[in-house]
């Protein structure tokens, strides 16, 4: 089945500093990734989607300039995290679709817990 | 808009069946899906079932969707430890490119 890769699993940083998380489809090109959050003991919320070759479109509430996406080639989506604090703390995942069309499962990857101290 | 519910949290003895139930809002949505999470991990899709069947069955999960009643359920026949995790439900809406997740469900398997 489809496999989506993310990098690193768990990062700590300091205050004020970026962090980059990876997200790579391993076995299939993603021309559309998504970006989720997920706060303690609570769902996941969207945060973006990320387009390859185009910019990304984020939810309303998410600031781009915080959470900046880039999707370079077919199998890769970024996510810096710029500037972090704490309240940036969280599980971040990221999910692909296996073909374009919208009748496929989305598929998520690993999940990156960040630590802003 | 979207809005998807759960029931928060799921006890069952290890070999009875566990049902976990879920509501969702949007008429308009294609797919419903369940994911697992167990602790620290990403999420594992369990199974899918498009808006216009009634049930699925794949092993020991039955999925179950009534449209009229907005209403879905998942069921897992013969319930073992490894089961223990969160069961989230979510609906495809915008035909189906965003997923609206439901705040989750703990299950809980007692040997």
């Amino acid at each position: 089945g489809a496999v989506v890769s993310q990098h690193p699993s768990w990062v700590i940083c300091k205050s004020g500093t970026s962090v980059k998380i990876e997200c790579r489809s391993l076995d299939f090109q993603a021309t559309t990734m998504f970006w989720y959050r997920q706060f303690p003991k609570q769902s996941l919320m969207l945060m973006a989607t990320s387009n390859e070759g185009s910019k990304a479109t984020y939810e309303q509430g998410v600031e781009k300039d915080k959470f900046l996406i880039n999707h370079a080639s077919l199998t890769l989506s970024t996510l810096t995290v710029t500037s972090a604090h704490p309240e940036d703390s969280s599980f971040y995942i990221c999910s692909a679709r296996e073909d374009i069309s919208y009748n496929s499962p989305l598929h998520f990857g690993n999940g990156t817990r960040l630590t802003v101290t | 808009g979207e809005d998807v519910e759960q029931s928060l949290f799921l006890s069952v003895r290890e070999g009875d069946s566990s049902v976990i139930n879920c509501t969702y809002t949007d008429s308009s949505s294609t797919y419903l899906y369940w994911y697992k999470q167990e602790p620290g991990a990403g999420l594992q899709l369990l199974t899918y079932i498009f808006s216009n069947m009634d049930m699925k069955q794949d092993q020991r999960l039955t999925v179950l969707l009534n449209k009229k009643d907005k209403h879905l359920s998942l069921r897992i026949a013969d319930t073992q430890t490894g089961d223990s995790a969160i069961y989230f439900c979510a609906e495809g809406v915008f035909y189906g490119n965003k997923l609206v997740f439901g705040a989750g469900t703990i299950l809980r398997v007692k040997s």
